[in-house]
């Protein structure tokens, strides 16, 4: 079945640090694929997402880029910020209907 | 003005009781989910419903019922609470399948 698998956590970094974050997917067909961030005490925000190969998302500094050939969707900034900690998550909508694969989020810790 | 709204926002029972959790989206969304997100972040979708019906329940103890009155609203009625189930609840709604989720704020429910 549909599958995403992102690096594990806490990831923690310098302010003005760059930063990734691996994702790779298991799907059949070529679904959207999404990037949702989770601050502390708050729901999930979508942070950027991508509906075909070859398309890059943005948004914040953020940016992935959607990869066939190698299943991936990494996200990455080359400049966090302390208000950038948070918990993020790579997601993938299956075959079922309205189900989100997510990956097991990745906490990322930024330090003054 | 919220896009998706979910009460309350903490709640602390004993085990046994029953409660609910209510969750109302204005963004015109047909189709509504339930998330349950545990300690360690992991999120699991509960159920999922379409234009009222219910297209997901993903093996969840029928101790949980869902309820959808209408497209906008979709709540969360837990009979005989659980240790276990102690963990936040989150809502969600999308235009249709394949579409970006919104997220409610969730509801940390803690069962002592």
């Amino acid at each position: 079945g549909d599958s995403v698998t992102q690096m594990e956590g806490p990831v923690t970094l310098s302010e003005e640090a760059f930063l990734t974050i691996n994702c790779t997917y298991t799907a059949t067909g070529y679904p959207s694929l999404f990037w949702y961030v989770q601050y502390p005490g708050e729901g999930l925000q979508l942070l950027l997402k991508a509906t075909k190969a070859d398309d890059k998302g943005s948004n914040k500094g953020f940016e992935a880029t959607y990869r066939k050939e190698t299943t991936s969707f990494h996200l990455e900034k080359g400049s966090v910020q302390v208000s950038d900690s948070a918990v993020y998550f790579c997601a993938l909508p299956t075959d079922s209907w309205g189900k989100f694969q997510f990956g097991a989020g990745t906490q990322v810790v930024v330090t003054p | 003005d919220t896009a998706v709204s979910q009460t309350p926002k903490y709640l602390v029972t004993q085990m046994g009781n029953d409660k609910s959790i209510k969750c109302e989206q204005n963004l015109g969304h047909d189709t509504m989910y339930w998330y349950k997100q545990d300690s360690k972040k992991f999120l699991k979708i509960m159920f999922s419903y379409n234009n009222k019906e219910l297209i997901i329940n993903e093996t969840v103890p029928n101790r949980f019922s869902p309820k959808s009155p209408d497209k906008a609203h979709l709540n969360l009625h837990i009979n005989s609470l659980e240790l276990g189930d102690s963990a936040v609840y989150f809502c969600a709604s999308s235009l249709k399948q394949g579409n970006e989720a919104f997220f409610g704020q969730g509801t940390r429910l803690t069962v002592v």
